[in-house]
């Protein structure tokens, strides 16, 4: 089945800074590769995603890309604020969702 | 508003006591997960359901029950057979499509008294 491995676990960063997380993955069949934010007492939100047909994808300060001979796919904020400060995890789908351990990104003010 | 409920925030289980974690969905969507999320850890899959009246194991089922009997609901029954049940519950739903994104609840944290 599908393994995903996410790095790093922890990421402290200055505000104003960029934050990259970085995620690989097992299954060359997977296609599907959704981000998902955290807050503290409260569910993973989704807050981008890719498919495989795509090489990145921009949403204001986040973007992803992804690299299907690797395997692998990247979360990078630009500009980061205290307010982005959350735990975040990725994940890689053909028809089963698994999820990396998580990352819980710190942005000092 | 369109989402997942899950209810209670919080739970508190005696020992020997079954519980049940409520989790309801109005997407339509056909597809409902269990997760168990211990502190500081990921996400491990307890149960699912792809359809209604049909579930199956995920890597940590022992311990658990689930019913299917509405699309919209899919109760989680933490067992007195779960020694170490205390967590953090997420509840998950998704669209038929295998590439789509699974929403989730804001869970229910159990913790033993």
């Amino acid at each position: 089945g599908e393994n995903v491995e996410q790095h790093p676990s922890t990421l402290s960063v200055q505000e104003g800074d960029s934050a990259v997380i970085k995620c690989t993955y097992s299954d060359s069949a997977s296609n599907y590769f959704p981000w998902y934010k955290q807050e503290l007492g409260k569910g993973p939100q989704l807050i981008i995603d890719i498919r495989s047909n795509v090489g990145e994808k921009k949403d204001q300060r986040i973007a992803v890309t992804l690299n299907k001979t690797a395997k692998h796919f990247s979360l990078h904020i630009t500009e980061t604020q205290p307010e982005d400060s959350a735990v975040y995890f990725c994940a890689a789908s053909k028809n089963d969702m698994r999820f990396g351990a998580g990352t819980r990104l710190t942005v000092k003010p | 508003d369109g989402g997942i409920t899950q209810s209670p925030k919080y739970l508190f289980r005696k020992e020997g006591q079954n519980v049940t974690l409520s989790c309801e969905q109005n997407l339509n969507h056909d597809a409902m997960y269990w997760y168990r999320q211990d502190p500081g850890q990921g996400l491990r899959l307890i149960y699912y359901s792809q359809i209604v009246n049909d579930f199956q194991k995920g890597d940590i089922a022992e311990g658990y029950s689930v019913s299917r009997e509405k699309k919209e609901s899919f109760p989680l029954t933490v067992t007195s057979a779960q020694k170490n049940p205390t967590a953090f519950y997420l509840c998950a739903s998704k669209g038929t499509y295998s590439n789509q994104p699974q929403h989730f609840g804001d869970g229910t944290r159990l913790s033993i008294l």
